[in-house]
């Protein structure tokens, strides 16, 4: 079984809609991040959470908010969707490192399109 | 603020060459850099990670090299595969642990 599961895998929705994201991990991590990918933008920073009392906005939070359910769940939230949310969205998660820095580990994707 | 390069942006080469991948980055101040492999409408694969304090990192076929004072990384692939086609994607992870990504280098390995 995948260690980070991401749900829906492909969503299309209407503009106006709330939708909602879904990540799980398995790696017993304490750090999980959310990322959308546009052609030619590549991978931007949406949320992230140190842990489930800890959530911190990215690069590019308007729009968006997240709920860290438990260690291993962190959904995003559309709450209302606009087409230049169509994208392509990745949780990853991370182990906390003494030493500073840390690996991430990507899901496979949720593919997003707003009409 | 951080801003990471890659070039090319896509590359095509006969199965068999070996060939570099160039990632280069505007502030030092890192603790790693990761690279990552795509393909088509899947997730990303971490393929090696090297810390701010180490010179390369080796993975089988897969060489990454860091030269942090100068903002540069190299991915060298030896022997390349039809199976290594790709896109290849640079990030570099500075003090507040956020990865900040290349637009990446898409890799065609043609048999």
């Amino acid at each position: 079984d995948a260690d980070v599961t991401q749900t829906p895998r492909n969503r299309i929705t209407k503009t106006g809609k709330r939708i909602m994201l879904e990540c799980s991990q398995t790696k017993g991590h304490d750090r999980m991040y959310w990322y959308r990918q546009d052609p030619g933008l590549g991978l931007r920073l949406i949320y992230y959470s140190f842990d489930v009392k800890d959530i911190n906005k990215g690069e590019i939070s308007d729009g968006y908010s997240v709920s860290r359910q438990a260690q291993a769940k962190f959904s995003l939230s559309l709450e209302s969707a606009i087409p230049n949310q169509t994208a392509l969205y990745f949780c990853a998660t991370s182990d906390f490192s003494a030493f500073g820095g840390n690996e991430q580990f990507f899901g496979p994707g949720t593919r997003l399109t707003v009409l | 603020k951080q801003e990471v390069t890659q070039i090319p942006a896509a590359l095509s080469v006969p199965e068999g060459e070996n060939l570099v991948l160039n990632c280069s980055f505007t502030d030092s101040a890192i603790y790693n850099l990761q690279w990552f492999r795509q393909d088509p409408g899947k997730g990303l694969t971490s393929l090696l990670l090297i810390q701010s304090s180490q010179r390369e990192q080796t993975s089988g076929r897969l060489n990454a090299s860091l030269d942090k004072s100068s903002g540069r990384s190299t991915l060298y692939i030896a022997a390349s595969q039809p199976g290594d086609s790709a896109t290849y994607l640079c990030a570099v992870q500075g003090g507040s642990e956020k990865l900040v990504f290349g637009k990446g280098t898409k890799l065609t390995v043609n048999p």
